[in-house]
């Protein structure tokens, strides 16, 4: 069965440009999670999506934002990138409601 | 404000040696502690998981102990082998309904010498 997946792998942007990351979840889970993780820490939860709805928001600026698709597919959406950006972000997927999948992430690096 | 306080930072364990990681929380709407782990350029894998109806979950090497009354839960890795060798994470999860989060600690880094 195929896990999460994310696009891209890796992305290397410049200070004020903007970023979309993308997830697909496992196949029949409709809710989605965004999570920051920096180098040396745990995940950080930034955003949670059920039925295309947000249902949660974590403590994150107003430039980030995201948006989950009919088909349960998500993205996850950066503006005005800073350097404190750089991270690798987690996409996971869940069916029941306890249960979180990550996929492998996209690690992103600011310049 | 870390509401999920993970210890040790690193562990240096031997072979067949038993590796211990503690947990600590706060917020008691906590529901559901689930463990990760963690290898180098790979996302999270869910390993086990408990509730805190529950004392203690066994799934084959790996065992989470629940206190409660303390507010504290343990990872337990048997008979560790070099393969287990990765960052483990434990979590707890906040919310109600379909609305959930999970609240990381700062990791544990494992090393299983053989």
């Amino acid at each position: 069965d195929a896990g999460v997946t994310q696009s891209p792998t890796h992305l290397i942007k410049t200070r004020g440009q903007h970023v979309t990351l993308r997830c697909s979840p496992i196949s029949g889970h409709k809710s989605v999670s965004w999570y920051q993780q920096v180098l040396g820490q745990g995940p950080q939860f930034i955003f949670q999506y059920y039925e295309k709805e947000e249902r949660g928001r974590g403590n994150f600026p107003d430039r980030f934002s995201a948006r989950q698709f009919p088909n349960y597919s998500s993205e996850l959406n950066v503006n005005a990138l800073l350097l404190g950006d750089s991270a690798l972000y987690l996409c996971a997927s869940s069916f029941v409601v306890y249960e979180q999948y990550f996929g492998p992430g996209t690690r992103l690096t600011v310049t | 404000q870390q509401q999920v306080k993970q210890s040790p930072q690193s562990l240096i364990v031997q072979k067949g040696g038993i590796s211990i990681i503690n947990c600590a929380y706060e917020n008691t709407a906590f529901d559901y502690f689930p463990w990760y782990q963690q290898f180098p350029g790979k996302g999270p894998a869910l390993l086990i998981a408990i509730r805190p109806d529950v004392s203690e979950k066994k799934e084959g090497r790996f065992t989470i102990s629940f206190n409660k009354s303390a507010k504290q839960f343990s990872l337990h890795i048997m008979d560790s082998q070099p393969g287990d060798s990765a960052t483990y994470f434990c979590a707890a999860r906040s919310g109600g309904g379909s609305n959930y989060k999970l609240t990381f600690g700062k990791g544990t880094l494992l090393t299983v010498n053989p």
